[in-house]
């Protein structure tokens, strides 16, 4: 049981790189969310999907898209990185509360 | 708008003295409240949770926390902290969503 996996652990993309982030958890949870955390504003959510099939944005969608594979997986994708995209980028799911994934450290030079 | 807030950005304490850390939501319904630590590279872990019945909730590491309705709180308490405390404790609720609102985290120093 591995809880919530996240890759990759570090990345550093040029502007206008893109990338996915991966997300999966092994729980059977149907809420999945991707959050991004910058120093003194905490966590801030950028999408979640309550179940298989359905996303949502969050408070900070804007330059990034999800896609909810199936019930494990939830992806984050940046189509075209900016700096203001340095961030460290967290994925969870709810069950009955909810679990982090280890983190991704992006840096967008 | 819907919000949680903690006001203590920063708080430096010795060792053994007490800790209180605010929290207060913004949502008249019923809510689930939980307290969440970051150690320094690591990821959040869940200290302590409410849901319902009693309003004084035990969670790991000693710490609990008292949730009270008429003042829209759930304060964070530890009667004697130790240097291993030092650490980001994030407040958050799903205010009546299925989203997970966190506050913006306070960040505890404890020195020897």
């Amino acid at each position: 049981n591995a809880g919530v996996t996240q890759t990759p652990k570090f990345q550093v993309l040029k502007t206008g790189q893109s990338m996915t982030l991966q997300c999966a958890q092994d729980m059977n949870h149907n809420s999945m969310y991707w959050y991004r955390q910058d120093p003194g504003m905490g966590l801030r959510l950028i999408y979640y999907s309550a179940s298989e099939g359905t996303t949502d944005k969050g408070e900070v969608p804007n330059g990034y898209n999800v896609s909810r594979l199936n019930k494990r997986e939830f992806s984050l994708r940046l189509e075209s990185a900016a700096p203001s995209q340095t961030s460290v980028y967290f994925c969870a799911s709810y069950g009955d509360t909810q679990y982090f994934g280890p983190g991704t450290r992006l840096t967008v030079l | 708008a819907q919000s949680v807030s903690q006001h203590n950005h920063h708080v430096i304490l010795s060792e053994a003295a007490s800790l209180e850390l605010g929290c207060n939501y913004s949502y008249g319904g019923t809510v689930n409240l939980f307290w969440y630590v970051q150690y320094p590279g690591q990821h959040l872990q869940l200290l302590l949770k409410y849901f319902s019945g009693d309003p004084l909730v035990k969670g790991i590491k000693g710490f609990e926390a008292e949730f009270i309705k008429s003042k829209f709180s759930f304060n964070l308490r530890k009667p004697s902290v130790q240097w291993s405390d030092t650490a980001e404790y994030f407040c958050a609720s799903f205010l009546g969503t299925d989203k997970l609102i966190f506050g913006t985290g306070t960040r505890l120093q404890v020195f020897p």
